[in-house]
């Protein structure tokens, strides 16, 4: 069982258009991360929210902690192809030092 | 920018045999973790240094596996009689206290066993 579960787990959508991913879980969380994989790399980190309902934005990329800090979404503006990538959602087990990860969403966006 | 360096990158061996990992994290960071990633799959925590000691392993962390942090600077991840099921990405992150829980991770080494 994923302790986060992310979707969807692969979206291909056209270059312009909006998308929004999300990362749930049942458990709460101290802080969590998005971070980006291209293939063949190791993931590079987007972001970390650490407030319950906090939103920050990164240029055209929007992400969002839920109020009761269990959920998390991504949002994408106007999608280019540079976007396209493999998008995963992690946080700290309490206790823990180790971060657990989301199985990750696949985007294209297509020209 | 010295941000974490993994060599090699890329690796090819035959079943049985032995191979090491090396990673280099940022330097003033303490903590240093090893994750393994499979296609189509989030990383999964392997092992983890506060500078020399190592705190915690996972279970997917058979008896062939060991890491080491001897000067709590650069790690190596060695795999003994490796396996076919070894073939992933492994992957190296360090971080320090006090960073949220943000790790920082390099490129990866991805192994291939044959």
């Amino acid at each position: 069982t994923q302790l986060l579960e992310q979707s969807p787990q692969f979206l291909s959508i056209q270059e312009g258009e909006n998308l929004t991913v999300y990362c749930n879980s049942s458990s709460v969380f101290s802080s969590l991360q998005w971070y980006r994989q291209e293939p063949g790399e190791g993931p590079v980190l987007l972001v970390t929210v650490v407030t319950g309902g906090e939103v920050k934005k990164l240029k055209r990329l929007t992400f969002q902690f839920g109020d009761a800090r269990k959920d998390s979404s991504l949002h994408i503006t106007a999608a280019q192809p540079g976007d396209t990538g493999l998008y995963l959602c992690a946080a700290p087990r309490q206790g823990a030092q180790k971060l657990v990860f989301g199985q990750g969403t696949r985007l294209t966006i297509n020209p | 920018d010295t941000g974490v360096s993994q060599d090699p990158r890329h690796k090819i061996t035959k079943r049985g045999q032995n191979v090491t990992f090396r990673c280099d994290p940022i330097s003033e960071h303490n903590r240093l973790y090893w994750y393994r990633q499979t296609l189509g799959q989030g990383p999964e925590f392997l092992t983890y240094f506060q500078n020399e000691a190592q705190l915690e392993k996972s279970r997917l962390l058979s008896d062939r596996f060991s890491a080491e942090r001897p000067k709590g600077s650069f790690s190596t991840l060695e795999i003994q009689r490796t396996e076919q099921g070894d073939s992933a990405m492994y992957l190296c992150a360090s971080s320090n206290p006090g960073l949220k829980g943000e790790q920082y991770f390099g490129p990866g080494t991805r192994l291939t066993v044959t």
